[in-house]
């Protein structure tokens, strides 16, 4: 079945510091999604990505989705306190369909 | 915006009692509803996806006698776990998106089950 790998599962960097978390899938996808849960809470969607070589921006966060459609990365530049949470990418093979979540990137930010 | 709504939000029941979720999409109707389970540190596993008026489809190794999903409605989906065990001790939420919309789905914010 479909697969989506994401790493690292954690990282843990000092505030002001880039962070960036990899997401990768064994099968071709229609789109793919980004999703914020910060401790204690449930995910909340942050953005999606449907063209191949994408690239979106929201603030300090950068969004880009491979060319083959395969992968997709997250970047967020000097982080703050307020970022500290689980970053999932979750990947759909049709549109509107079933989703297949990352294991999640746990980022922990010191102040 | 999409607001979906989970209750309870926490449950704790006895081992062999049933405990009955809630998942409603509050300003939108959702013919599609997914189910998921998320252990402490891990990702979200997909369930079942339930299907308004029709039967749920189950993801590979989900239980369907024990994980009962009904969605009679357009903005109601209910998960009820039958004969419930610790073993089933986790968090269950829902996710749901408008029809036609494919900007991501909305979120519950999640049931936190105990069973003791």
């Amino acid at each position: 079945g479909q697969q989506v790998m994401q790493i690292p599962q954690y990282q843990h960097v000092q505030e002001g510091e880039d962070f960036t978390t990899y997401c990768n899938s064994s099968t071709t996808l229609s789109n793919i999604q980004w999703y914020k849960q910060r401790p204690g809470g449930h995910p909340v969607f942050l953005i999606q990505l449907v063209k191949s070589g994408e690239v979106k921006k929201q603030k300090r966060l950068t969004f880009q989705f491979g060319e083959a459609k395969k992968n997709s990365s997250l970047h967020i530049t000097a982080t703050q306190t307020t970022d500290v949470g689980t970053y999932f990418c979750a990947g759909q093979i049709t549109n509107a369909g079933k989703s297949t979540f990352g294991d999640g990137t746990t980022l922990t930010v010191k102040p | 915006g999409a607001v979906v709504s989970q209750h309870p939000s926490r449950v704790i029941c006895k081992s062999g009692t049933s405990v009955k979720i809630e998942c409603r999409s509050l300003d939108f109707q959702a013919t599609t509803m997914f189910w998921y389970r998320q252990f402490p540190k891990q990702s979200l596993m997909l369930m079942a996806t339930s299907n308004e008026g029709s039967k749920a489809t189950y993801e590979q190794g989900v239980e369907k006698d024990k994980f009962l999903i009904n969605h009679a409605s357009l903005t109601l989906s209910t998960l009820t776990v039958t004969s419930a065990h610790p073993e089933d001790s986790s968090f269950y939420i829902c996710s749901a998106s408008p029809p036609g919309q494919i900007y991501g789905y909305t979120f519950g914010s999640g049931t936190r089950l105990t069973v003791v």
